[in-house]
């Protein structure tokens, strides 16, 4: 299958910065990707989606202006952590999708640990 | 709202042993259902799906049965290996959306 990476694997930052999480299909030319987060003992939550060249669709309850993503081209997409908070400490996935694939057929990266201090 | 419920792990057994892993879900209409593997520093690979009622899904040994009258997607394998250690994560979707709904994940120790 496709290989997605993620950058950095884990990061910790200090309240009140922003921190960036790259996203990368490494031989898959991905129109969509998902950007997911992890809470301790919680379930992987939907963030938002992003198509190539558009702007996010966000799932309710996800601050836009907090957490911006762009998907500026097909094997790319960024998730900024703004003015982040120690309650924004997670574990953020990125998966990609292709035209024509169905919901499933997603290709997941390995995740990225965020704590915030 | 849709939702999915795992058994919380972790999950130990011995090289050879039985493994079940319960999911149950919670959604309006029929869903379809999937198991998906996390093995250590990588991403989630799709491991088994069923699409409707009494669907079996198969892979790598493991099976799970989509069980509408239970609202279940139990998995299971019959002998685990030391190379099955990883989080499972059961989830659902909807034909018509992109969305996959997941459990927590449950992380399975196999040990020699």
């Amino acid at each position: 299958g496709a290989v997605v990476s993620q950058h950095p694997s884990w990061v910790i930052c200090k309240s009140g910065t922003s921190v960036k999480i790259e996203c990368r299909s490494l031989d898959f030319q991905a129109t969509t990707m998902f950007w997911y987060r992890q809470f301790p003992k919680q379930s992987l939550m939907l963030m938002a989606t992003s198509n190539e060249g558009s702007k996010a669709t966000y799932e309710q309850g996800v601050e836009k202006d907090k957490f911006l993503i762009n998907h500026a081209s097909l094997t790319l997409s960024t998730l900024t952590v703004t003015s982040a908070h120690p309650e924004d400490s997670s574990f953020y996935i990125c998966s990609a999708g292709g035209q024509g694939l169905a919901s499933y057929e997603q290709y997941f990266g390995p995740g990225t640990r965020l704590t915030v201090t | 709202g849709n939702s999915v419920t795992q058994m919380e792990g972790p999950v130990t057994l011995s090289e050879e042993a039985f493994l079940t892993i319960n999911c149950t879900y919670t959604a309006t209409g029929y869903p379809s259902l999937f198991w998906y593997v996390q093995y250590p520093g990588e991403g989630l690979q799709l491991l088994l799906k069923a699409t409707k009622a009494d669907d079996k899904g198969s892979n790598k040994g493991f099976e799970a049965t989509y069980r509408k009258e239970t609202t279940s997607f139990h998995l299971e394998k019959g002998s685990v290996q030391v190379s099955d250690s990883a989080v499972y994560f059961c989830a659902l979707s909807y034909r018509n959306t992109d969305k996959l709904i997941f459990g927590t994940g449950t992380r399975l120790q196999v040990f020699p």
